[in-house]
């Protein structure tokens, strides 16, 4: 299974665009970059996932490398809610498994 | 919909006892999962299955026991528990779609084991 790599944690001002970045340079071809995050004392849930081209959806933005080795999360404008652990997460077209690295824990600043 | 449902939320068992931890979904999912997360930690996978009678063993899939009977429900068996398995239990399901689904997870299990 492809490995991915995020910093362990960073911190963003509240109402501040946010941009959290993963490392997967171990991706194959038909690998789909997914992201999940972990409130406090909940399950994980889906943030949004892409495969070549940059995705949008109400909750994010995802920007892939043309190289597909890289990948950023896009918060537009964080909010104290947006506080959590975001995982990058590689999910592979074979198996479909879910393998969890130890994401980056988002601090927002007030 | 209830979305995936893990019951107990809650539950102590003394080491060499035995349980089932539920995890049910109303979506009809052909792909679901177990996952633990010990404190400070990421998920780590333990069992997976991709469908009705198909099971498969994930990261660190020892003293775990699991079945899929139907496409509902994967139940999650400790024959014998240990300390060791002291941790939340996460379950999650997805369509299978070659890597390019969602996944929905549950509220989670917390087991301690003395």
């Amino acid at each position: 299974d492809a490995k991915t790599t995020q910093p362990n944690s960073m911190e963003s001002n509240e109402e501040e665009p946010v941009h959290l970045p993963c490392n997967h340079s171990t991706i194959s071809g038909t690998d789909y970059i997914h992201w999940y995050r972990q409130l406090p004392s909940q399950g994980p849930e889906y943030v949004i996932h892409g495969l070549t081209s940059n995705v949008n959806n109400r909750m994010a933005s995802l920007a892939i490398a043309e190289d597909r080795k890289s990948s950023t999360l896009i918060l537009h404008r964080a909010t104290l809610r947006d506080a959590a652990v975001y995982y990058c997460i590689l999910r592979a077209l074979v198996s479909d498994k879910i393998i969890f690295g130890k994401g980056t824990r988002l601090h927002i600043l007030p | 919909n209830a979305g995936v449902t893990q019951t107990p939320k809650f539950q102590v068992l003394k080491t060499g006892q035995s349980m089932t931890l539920q995890c049910a979904q109303d979506m009809n999912h052909e792909y679901m999962s177990w996952y633990r997360q010990d404190p400070g930690m990421g998920l780590r996978l333990i069992h997976y299955s991709v469908g009705a009678g198909i099971t498969d063993q994930g990261e660190v899939p020892n003293g775990y026991n699991v079945s899929r009977s139907t496409t509902e429900d994967f139940p999650l068996r400790l024959l014998s528990a240990a300390p060791s398995q002291t941790s939340v239990y996460f379950c999650a399901s997805s369509y299978r779609g070659l890597g390019n689904t969602e996944a929905f997870f549950g509220q989670g299990t917390r087991l301690t084991v003395v």
